[in-house]
C-alpha cells in the first residue's frame, strides 16, 4: 500500500510460544518504528531506529526485543507475551525528523490466548 | 498523558455533506498532522501543517491550525461512502515524537 509491509499479517500465539513480527519499508527512510494499538487507547509508541540505532525504548517490557538488522528491516521479537498484549502492532518509517510524516505498514493483529 | 485529543469521537453524516473534525492539544508544537486510518489497516497520513501555517487544503481536505488556542480542524467536503475511516491528528510538541490522538471515526452512509 505505501511502501512498508508487514509480515505476518495475523498472529495467533499462546503465552509460552516466541514468535517474531517482520517489517520492510521501500521508500530508502532512515527512521524505522513500532506502534502499539490497542481498542480505544491512543498509538503507542514502543521503538524507535534511527539510521539503525536504537533511540528510543518507550518503557517497553522485556518481553518485546526489537532488531534493526539494516535501515530497511525492522523485527519485534515476543516471548512469554500476556493477553493484554492482544493489540496491532504497527510499523512505520519516515525520511527526515523523527517527527516529519510516517508511512505506516498495514500492521500484525496479534492475539495472545 | 494524551496530549492530542480529537472532537467528536464518532461522526455519522450523508454522502455529499461535510465532515469536521476537531483536535485540541497541550504545548506548544512544530507541526501538526493528520492521518487517516481503514478498520484494522494502517495509518495513511493526509497532511501536515507547520505552526506558522493557519490553512492548508489538499483535494476536497481542508485542514486549520489556531496555535493560540492550541486546537486544529480537519474538514472533508462533499464526503464519499469510501471517507469512512478512523482520523486522527498527531503532534510534535516540539519533540522528535509524533503524539496521537484516540481519533475520530467518521461514518459516510450512501
Amino acid at each position: 500500500e505505501t511502501g512498508v509491509t508487514q509480515t505476518p499479517r495475523h498472529l495467533v500465539m499462546g503465552m509460552t510460544n516466541k514468535k517474531s513480527l517482520k517489517c520492510e519499508q521501500h521508500l530508502g527512510h532512515n527512521a524505522m518504528y513500532w506502534y502499539k494499538q490497542s481498542a480505544k487507547k491512543p498509538l503507542e509508541l514502543m521503538f524507535v531506529y534511527n539510521f539503525k540505532e536504537q533511540t528510543e525504548n518507550n518503557s517497553v517490557p522485556s518481553r518485546f526485543s526489537p532488531e534493526c538488522p539494516n535501515s530497511s528491516h525492522l523485527f519485534l521479537h515476543l516471548h512469554t507475551l500476556q493477553p493484554e498484549d492482544s493489540a496491532l502492532y504497527l510499523c512505520a518509517s519516515s525520511q527526515e525528523s523523527l517527527a516529519s510524516e510516517q508511512y505506516f505498514g498495514p500492521g500484525t493483529r496479534l492475539t495472545v490466548t | 498523558s494524551q496530549q492530542g485529543e480529537e472532537d467528536p469521537q464518532a461522526l455519522s453524516i450523508q454522502e455529499g455533506e461535510n465532515a469536521t473534525m476537531n483536535c485540541s492539544y497541550k504545548t506548544s508544537i512544530n507541526n501538526l498532522q493528520w492521518y487517516r486510518q481503514n478498520s484494522g489497516r494502517g495509518l495513511v497520513h493526509l497532511i501536515l501543517i507547520r505552526s506558522n501555517e493557519r490553512e492548508k487544503h489538499s483535494g476536497r481536505l481542508r485542514v486549520t491550525l489556531d496555535t493560540s488556542k492550541k486546537s486544529s480542524s480537519l474538514l472533508i467536503t462533499a464526503s464519499r461512502a469510501a471517507d469512512t475511516a478512523s482520523y486522527f491528528c498527531a503532534t510534535d510538541q516540539r519533540t522528535d515524537k509524533l503524539i496521537f490522538g484516540t481519533g475520530t471515526r467518521l461514518q459516510v452512509f450512501p
